[in-house]
């Protein structure tokens, strides 16, 4: 497709529980940032590579949470060992070159940890 | 970490008005971006302004880097129902030329038929 991919749209899981987002950002573009979305909130920040260097994760809340994205195209991001208030909408958004604000935002996946 | 703040947090308009707002920070920026988002949906970029005193327009859409470098301004002309959603500001802090861009709380905006 044309625009920035998320897989899946929604993810339920139970405490505890580790779970992994998938972005398929537009295609030969070289930065991909991944923010948060609490209900009712801006997007927070959390980490930003460029290709496959990760050269920003000080959003990254715990040690819980981990992205990576190994051949600088498709970028997963792990939250292992869920807890209730890692619940939120999660953003991936890709830009043409390095330096560029973000772009293009995928629709995002929607995490409820029970 | 740096905080935005929007203003207003909501507005209710009729169709055909004209829309203000604006977005204020704690220190200086280089770069002020403004989104708008729909329910279930990504961020849309609406216009990216680099300079001090910059005024860029999209459309009906006109933008402004504030003179201080600590505020943008949004303004909407003639609204139209499809102008409903929220908006968001967010930025770069000066001599940050990292990726870590900080987005405000959000306006929302509603227009009344």
């Amino acid at each position: 497709g044309a625009g920035v991919s998320q897989s899946p749209r929604y993810k339920v899981a139970k405490r505890g529980q580790d779970v992994a987002l998938r972005c398929d950002p537009i295609s030969g573009h070289v930065s991909l940032f991944w923010y948060q979305q609490a209900l009712g909130q801006g997007p927070e920040f959390l980490t930003y590579f460029q290709n496959e260097a990760q050269l920003d994760k000080s959003g990254l809340p715990s040690d819980r949470f981990f992205a990576e994205r190994p051949e600088g195209s498709v970028s997963t991001l792990k939250i292992q060992r869920t807890q209730q208030e890692d619940s939120a909408v999660y953003l991936c958004a890709s830009s043409l070159s390095r330096g560029l604000q973000p772009q293009h935002f995928g629709d995002g996946t929607r995490l409820s940890i029970l | 970490g740096q905080q935005l703040n929007q203003s207003p947090q909501s507005m209710f308009i009729q169709e055909g008005e004209d829309v203000s707002m604006n977005c204020t920070s704690s220190s200086i920026f280089n770069t002020w971006l403004w989104y708008k988002q729909d329910p279930g949906e990504g961020p849309v970029l609406l216009i990216a302004l680099y300079k001090a005193g910059e005024l860029t327009s999209n459309g009906r859409l006109t933008a402004q880097f504030g003179i201080t470098r600590k505020d943008s301004f949004l303004n909407i002309s003639a609204s139209i129902p499809s102008d409903v959603g929220i908006y968001f500001c967010a930025g770069r802090e000066i001599d940050n030329y990292g990726q870590n861009f900080v987005f405000g709380p959000g306006t929302r905006l509603s227009v009344l038929p």
